[in-house]
């Protein structure tokens, strides 16, 4: 099974400013995927994180707000831009290895903004 | 939209089993049926996954009707470390999962 490290663990951040979540994988997987999970919420999936191309976002979700990067196999990174309050969540990056296959998690990224 | 439908809650004593129900009505045939689990603060933990015949690994048993239209998860001999919520999920037509609301488990001693 993938193991997935994912950083910052919890951050607290000013309005306005941004933060780049990191997340890497111990071994090369198809697909990367982030989710958002609101206090007391199921998780809502962001994006796909397509390896050497622009990631596709789900309703509601735009790139210029959360732009996503993935240079290889094995790492991704999301960047909450222009934070407001209500972005304050825990961001989850996953992966999965193939079809049909299970999807591994990070341990998420705590955010805070004041 | 969820596809599925799970209780809200469960309680369940340690040490007994526990039987965590799922329907999954409308599920086509190569949907697979896949169960995580959320412990408080943590990322979602893998369980166990399934298309039509029951499933066992170290963690848990699934079991899947022969419709297929619900599946049951057993933990065999629940622990404290047992709680948590417990998602049981399948895929949109666009592979995505769906995450719904789960069953919020909690052992009692």
């Amino acid at each position: 099974s993938a193991v997935i490290s994912q950083k910052p663990s919890r951050d607290i951040c000013q309005r306005g400013t941004s933060l780049t979540i990191q997340c890497q994988v111990d071994s090369q997987v198809t697909m990367m995927f982030w989710y958002r999970q609101q206090p007391g919420q199921s998780l809502t999936l962001i994006a796909t994180a397509n390896q050497g191309s622009e990631a596709t976002y789900e309703s509601g979700f735009v790139i210029d707000k959360f732009p996503i990067s993935r240079p290889n196999l094995t790492f991704s990174t999301l960047t909450v831009s222009n934070m407001s309050p209500e972005d304050s969540s825990i961001y989850l990056c996953s992966a999965e290895e193939g079809m049909n296959t299970e999807a591994f998690f990070g341990q998420g990224t705590r955010l805070t903004v004041v | 939209d969820a596809k599925t439908t799970q209780p809200t809650s469960m309680d369940c004593a340690e040490g007994r089993a526990a039987n965590l129900p799922c329907n999954h009505s409308t599920i086509s045939g190569n949907e697979y049926v896949y169960w995580y689990r959320q412990i408080h603060s943590q990322g979602p933990q893998y369980i166990i996954h399934g298309l039509k015949n029951n499933e066992t690994n170290e963690m848990a048993s699934l079991i899947i009707t022969e419709d297929r239209k619900s599946s049951t998860l057993i933990l065999p001999h629940a622990t404290l470390r047992d709680t948590a919520v417990y998602y049981c999920i399948v895929r949109d037509s666009n592979y995505q999962l769906i995450w719904g609301a789960g069953t919020k488990l909690i052992i009692k001693p």
